[in-house]
C-alpha cells in the first residue's frame, strides 16, 4: 500500500538547517510529484514546495532563498533541507504525494521541529 | 498567490444536523480547457494529518462517505456534509492546485454539539 514516512531531528537551534528524509513505498517517485507541507502548533498548513516526476522543483516564494528539495529515485526518498531556521519554522513537516489528477491524495504522519536553543 | 478565504472559522452542531461551510478564492479556478475548478477539501481529525475528501470540486476522493459533497466553481466553493456524524469532529481545509505556489484556506473547525 501507499505510505509516506518522514523522519527528521526533532529538535533544531536556532539559524542552523534542517533536513528531513521522507521514505515512499508502494510507488515510484518517477510516477508521482512529491509536496512539503508544514503546519505550526494550532495552525493552518502552508505549501513549501514541490519536486516533480522528473526532478525539477518550485518553491514557495516565501522560502526559496532557503529551501531545497531532492529526491533520490533509487532509494524511493525525497529530501527537504531549509537553511536559517528560527522558531516561527517550528512545525509538523509532511511530505505529501500529488494524485494523478493533482490533488494531494496521500500525507505522511509527519514530523515534528522544534526550534529552540 | 491566490488567496483562499474559509467561513465560518468554527461551528458547532448537532448529531444529525446539515452543515455547509465555503470556501472563496481570489481568482478563479476553473481551468477553460478541460472545465476543471482545480479545488480540493481536506479533513483533519484531532492529532492525524489531513485528509483528501474532494477534488476537482465536486468529485469524491474512494472511500469518502457520500454525506460529504462538494459544490462550485469559479472563485466560489461549498462543502455540505448532508447529515453530521460525531466522527466528523474535525477541521476542514480548501486548496487551490491551479497555480503554484499551492495554497490552502485557514480551515474551519467543525464541533459537535
Amino acid at each position: 500500500q501507499v505510505q509516506l514516512k518522514e523522519s527528521g531531528p526533532g529538535l533544531v537551534a536556532p539559524s542552523q538547517s534542517l533536513s528531513i528524509t521522507c521514505t515512499v513505498s508502494g510507488f515510484s517517485l518517477t510516477s508521482y510529484d512529491i509536496s512539503w507541507i508544514r503546519q505550526p502548533p494550532g495552525k493552518g498548513l502552508e505549501w513549501l514546495g514541490v519536486i516533480w516526476t522528473g526532478g525539477g522543483t518550485n518553491y514557495n516564494s516565501a522560502f526559496m532563498s532557503r529551501l531545497s528539495i531532492s529526491k533520490d529515485n533509487s532509494k524511493s526518498q525525497v529530501f527537504l533541507k531549509m537553511n536559517s531556521l528560527q522558531t516561527d519554522d517550528t512545525a509538523i513537516y509532511y511530505c505529501v504525494r500529488s494524485s494523478s489528477y493533482d490533488a494531494m491524495d496521500y500525507w505522511g504522519q509527519g514530523t515534528s521541529v522544534t526550534v529552540s536553543s | 498567490d491566490i488567496v483562499m478565504s474559509q467561513s465560518p472559522s468554527s461551528l458547532a452542531v448537532s448529531v444529525g444536523e446539515k452543515v455547509t461551510m465555503s470556501c472563496k478564492s481570489s481568482q478563479s479556478l476553473l481551468y477553460s480547457s478541460n472545465q476543471k475548478n482545480y479545488l480540493a477539501w481536506y479533513q483533519q481529525k484531532p492529532g492525524q494529518s489531513p485528509k483528501l475528501l474532494i477534488y476537482w470540486a465536486s468529485t469524491r476522493e474512494s472511500g469518502v462517505p457520500d454525506r460529504f459533497t462538494g459544490s462550485g466553481s469559479g472563485t466560489d466553493f461549498t462543502l455540505t456534509i448532508s447529515s453530521v456524524k460525531a466522527e466528523d469532529l474535525a477541521v476542514y481545509y480548501c486548496q487551490q492546485y491551479y497555480s503554484y505556489p499551492f495554497t490552502f484556506g485557514s480551515g474551519t473547525k467543525l464541533e459537535i454539539k
